[in-house]
């Protein structure tokens, strides 16, 4: 069974440019999760999506930071303009509902803002 | 707000030692999960041990236990046997028991880098 897919897996752009991460969650599984990773730091959750629809997204950056999940499966998070602060690790994460499942990670996206 | 705190930034330990990660947490509700998670260099996060905390037993798979203390809001991991493989980022989260909007968040210690010797 293939896991998560995050493409890219390294990403080198200049500030204020936009950039986009993709991910493919596992088959069947219906909840996606969008997390962020500093140095150094535990991952936090960005947004989380139940289907195609986002059921939390408190803290998601909204003046620069979008995602969709169009239908219901793969998803992209964008980055528009970049900033020297978002260089970080991006992981998505996926699991079939939510009550009791276990979450699965793919390996992220690392970001480079230069 | 729960929060996480793992007080060990690295530790050490020989090939085929016991070792024992620390992490304590801080919440208001009864009814939660705490995970262990283990991240090697390809940064992929993979479940090493779950605990609920209604349940008084400690869990264990295979190698690695945890050492659940509810009322001193501690939950550390054992890794007995260590190998060259256990080598890795560990990660100690939380989450709330209740279904619906941000309860399904996990949130994350800073990590502990464990290093095995040879």
């Amino acid at each position: 069974e293939a896991g998560v897919v995050q493409s890219p897996r390294y990403k080198i752009i200049e500030k204020k440019q936009p950039v986009a991460f993709w991910c493919n969650p596992i088959s069947g599984h219906n909840t996606l999760y969008w997390y962020l990773q500093n140095l150094g730091q535990g991952p936090e959750l960005l947004i989380r999506y139940e289907n195609e629809e986002a059921v939390d997204d408190s803290q998601l950056p909204k003046d620069r930071f979008s995602a969709e999940r169009l239908k219901g499966v793969d998803s992209t998070l964008k980055i528009q303009p970049a900033e020297l602060g978002d260089s970080a690790v991006y992981l998505c994460a996926s699991s079939f509902g939510t009550v009791n499942n276990e979450q699965f990670f793919g390996p992220g996206t690392r970001l480079t803002v230069l | 707000a729960q929060t996480v705190t793992q007080s060990q930034p690295e530790m050490s330990v020989q090939e085929a030692e016991t070792v024992t990660l620390s992490c304590t947490y801080d919440t208001s509700e009864s009814d939660y999960y705490l995970f262990w998670y283990k991240q090697p260099p390809s940064r992929q996060m993979i479940l090493v041990i779950r605990q609920e905390a209604y349940k008084q037993q400690n869990a264990t798979e295979n190698r690695f236990s945890v050492n659940f203390q509810k009322a001193a809001k501690s939950f550390s991991l054992k890794i007995s046997d260590s190998q060259l493989g256990d080598a890795a980022m560990y990660f100690c989260a939380y989450r709330r028991y209740f279904s619906g909007g941000s309860n399904y968040k996990l949130t994350f210690g800073k990590g502990t880098l464990l290093t095995v010797n040879p």
